[in-house]
């Protein structure tokens, strides 16, 4: 099945400054790579999302890159601000039988004032 | 508010018995999804269902099964409960398989003492 490695498992930036998030997949057939972000003892929820015929996706200060190639993803946040520190969860849907997604184990963000 | 819903918030119990968590997809989506995220751990994918028929399964145990009902509400069963069975229960939903993200509901957080 599909293995997602995320790094890394904590990340301290100062506030303004951009943080990336990598993510990478083991399932070449995956077409479908979405971005979480939970705060704690919240649900996760859906922040930016980029399918595998799009090479990169932008939403105002969030952006993901895509390299089908190397199987990996990444998600850029610019000009971070305090509510951003959350926990950030890549994941990846197989094109295969299995729909679910399987997610990366999570990114600590931390935003220093 | 996501629109998926999770019954009860909150459930304590002891080792050994058996609990049922319900959830109710947001309108219109034909996909359930049922994750387990322990402390500090990532989204585990247990199991999925499509229309009421099951499509996918993750790391469920024995111990646990899931089914959809014709009216798209999912229930999660766990029974034989051990202290590890404790962590917050997710389910999702989406309108089909392959090309919709995921929308997560609140969470049910289970401890078992």
């Amino acid at each position: 099945g599909e293995n997602v490695e995320q790094h890394p498992s904590t990340l301290s930036v100062q506030e303004g400054d951009s943080a990336v998030i990598k993510c990478t997949y083991s399932d070449s057939a995956s077409n479908y790579f979405p971005w979480y972000k939970q705060e704690l003892g919240k649900r996760p929820q859906l922040i930016i999302d980029i399918r595998s015929n799009v090479g990169e996706k932008k939403d105002q200060r969030i952006a993901v890159t895509l390299n089908k190639t190397a199987k990996h993803f990444s998600l850029h946040i610019t000009e971070t601000q305090p509510e951003d520190s959350a926990v950030y969860f890549c994941a990846a849907r197989s094109g295969g039988g299995a729909d679910g997604l399987t997610f990366g184990k999570g990114t600590h963000l931390i935003i220093q004032p | 508010d996501s629109g998926v819903t999770q019954t009860p918030k909150h459930l304590i119990t002891a080792t050994g018995q058996r609990v049922t968590l319900r959830c109710s997809p947001r309108s219109g989506d034909l996909s359930v999804y049922w994750y387990q995220q322990s402390l500090d751990q990532g989204l585990q994918f247990l199991i999925q269902y499509y229309n009421g028929e099951e499509r996918a399964k993750g790391n469920i145990l024995e111990r646990f099964s899931a089914q959809q009902f014709p009216d798209l509400h999912s229930e999660l069963n766990l029974s034989s409960l051990e202290l590890g069975d404790s962590a917050l229960y997710f389910c999702a939903s989406s309108l089909d398989r392959k090309n919709s993200p995921l929308h997560f509901g609140n969470g049910t957080r289970l401890t078992v003492t």
